[in-house]
């Protein structure tokens, strides 16, 4: 059965500086997603990635996939105290079932 | 153009009692999904509905069911409510499932069940 993991759990991080954010799966997924949610919100779609080797960004927020070593990376750059959230990734089971990570839960230090 | 829509935002329900839960998509969205979202199992799969058939169902006891309907509008009942379904619970819709560009999520409805 499709698991999905993320790490860290929890990061925190001053303005200006540089992380990443690993979204491990267990079994072959089609498509990996990543999704932020603000405290009290609902999640917000930020990337999809379909294939190996897919890079996608979005100002400071970039996503890759390495479906032969399972892995989503979620690379923050320059941070800056909006990106303060939490971000999950989620992988596809078959056609019909998605699979959230754990969540990474980002503070963003001014 | 309107987003997902669930109803209501917040619920308030005593051990024992039934629920249902709205989720109207976005127009057009065929495919409903439902999630359960606590503290301590974050974000659990319920069960994925498209063109009215429920095409896959998640690790949850059968006093969780679902249905939608021809509009793609999408309810889902919790009989017998029990405290630790208290969660909030996030429908999502797309085009078609696992679209080209992820779901959009409703606000969610947040159940309390005491």
């Amino acid at each position: 059965e499709l698991k999905v993991e993320q790490n860290p759990l929890f990061l925190s991080m001053q303005e200006g500086k540089n992380y990443t954010i690993y979204c491990n799966y267990s079994t072959t997924s089609d498509r990996l997603y990543w999704y932020r949610q603000d405290p009290g919100k609902s999640l917000e779609s930020l990337f999809v990635l379909l294939s190996n080797g897919a890079v996608k960004q979005e100002g400071r927020l970039m996503a890759s996939l390495d479906t032969k070593a399972r892995l989503s990376t979620l690379h923050i750059t320059a941070a800056v105290h909006d990106l303060s959230a939490t971000y999950f990734c989620a992988a596809t089971s078959g056609t019909y079932k998605y699979i959230f990570g754990t969540g990474t839960r980002l503070k963003v230090l001014a | 153009k309107a987003g997902v829509t669930q109803t209501p935002r917040y619920l308030i329900k005593t051990r024992g009692q039934q629920v249902t839960l709205s989720c109207s998509p976005i127009s057009g969205h065929r495919s409903v999904s439902w999630y359960q979202q606590t503290p301590g199992q974050g974000l659990q799969f319920l069960f994925e509905y498209f063109s009215e058939t429920q095409r896959n169902k998640g690790n949850f006891p059968g006093r969780f069911s679902g249905r939608q309907f021809s509009n793609s509008r999408s309810e889902m009942n919790v009989s017998t409510l029990e405290l630790g379904d208290s969660a909030l619970y996030l429908c999502a819709s797309s085009l078609v499932p696992q679209g080209l560009i992820g779901y959009t999520f409703g606000s969610g409805t947040r159940l309390t069940v005491v």
